[in-house]
């Protein structure tokens, strides 16, 4: 079935450090593929999302691509600030299919 | 304006009881859906309403039973509560012609069996 692996965290960061959170997927059709954020006590926010290969989603200074040939999408921000801590989750739906399968969600605790 | 709002949004019960826990959302979506939230944070889809028609239902035990009584709601009833349900639920909409299926959630409902 679908899948989608992220790494393991807590991601320990300090202010305007560069992030990156890999996620990788296991699809049977041709997914589309999100980056949500959950901040502490609060529900899920979609971030970015990108529909096909080689799509970028960005928001925020977050930063993903769509690669298809490494069935990737990693999240990126070049300058990490405190209020970015939270907990990311890696997504993706596929075609016809309208449910979100998650990755396990990957912690990120920035300090100053 | 809240988009998707849930009630309660915290729920401490016992063992064995019932309880509900409802969904609206004001987005003029036809698809909703509840998450379970575990103490991992993994997040797993339980169902999912498509003009109130259940279309989505993963291997919930049936004492979890959804009800839409319109596409603006989705409610959904536990009964005999177990420990294992100690969770947190999201729900969720989107609208199935736009793709992606962009989904939008709710707060969440923390649910905590003693």
């Amino acid at each position: 079935g679908d899948s989608v692996t992220q790494m393991e965290g807590p991601v320990t960061l300090s202010e305007e450090a560069f992030l990156t959170i890999n996620c990788t997927y296991t699809a049977t059709g041709y997914p589309s593929l999100f980056w949500y954020v959950q901040y502490p006590g609060e529900g899920l926010q979609l971030l970015l999302k990108a529909t096909k290969a080689d799509d970028k989603g960005s928001n925020k200074g977050f930063e993903a691509t769509y690669r298809k040939e490494t069935t990737s999408f990693h999240l990126e921000k070049g300058s990490v600030q405190v209020s970015d801590s939270a907990v990311y989750f890696c997504a993706l739906t596929t075609p016809g299919f309208q449910k979100l399968v998650f990755g396990t969600g990957t912690r990120l605790l920035v300090s100053p | 304006d809240t988009a998707v709002s849930q009630t309660p949004k915290y729920l401490v019960t016992q063992m064995g009881n019932d309880k509900s826990i409802k969904c609206e959302q004001n987005l003029g979506h036809d698809t909703m859906y509840w998450y379970k939230q575990d103490s991992k944070k993994f997040l797993k889809i339980m169902f999912s309403y498509n003009n109130k028609e259940l279309i989505i239902n993963e291997t919930v035990p049936n004492r979890f039973s959804p009800k839409s009584p319109d596409k603006a709601h989705l409610n959904l009833h536990i009964n005999s509560l177990e420990l294992g349900d100690s969770a947190v639920y999201f729900c969720a909409s989107s609208q199935a012609t736009h793709v992606p299926h962009e989904q939008y959630f709710g707060p969440g409902t923390r649910l905590t069996v003693t």
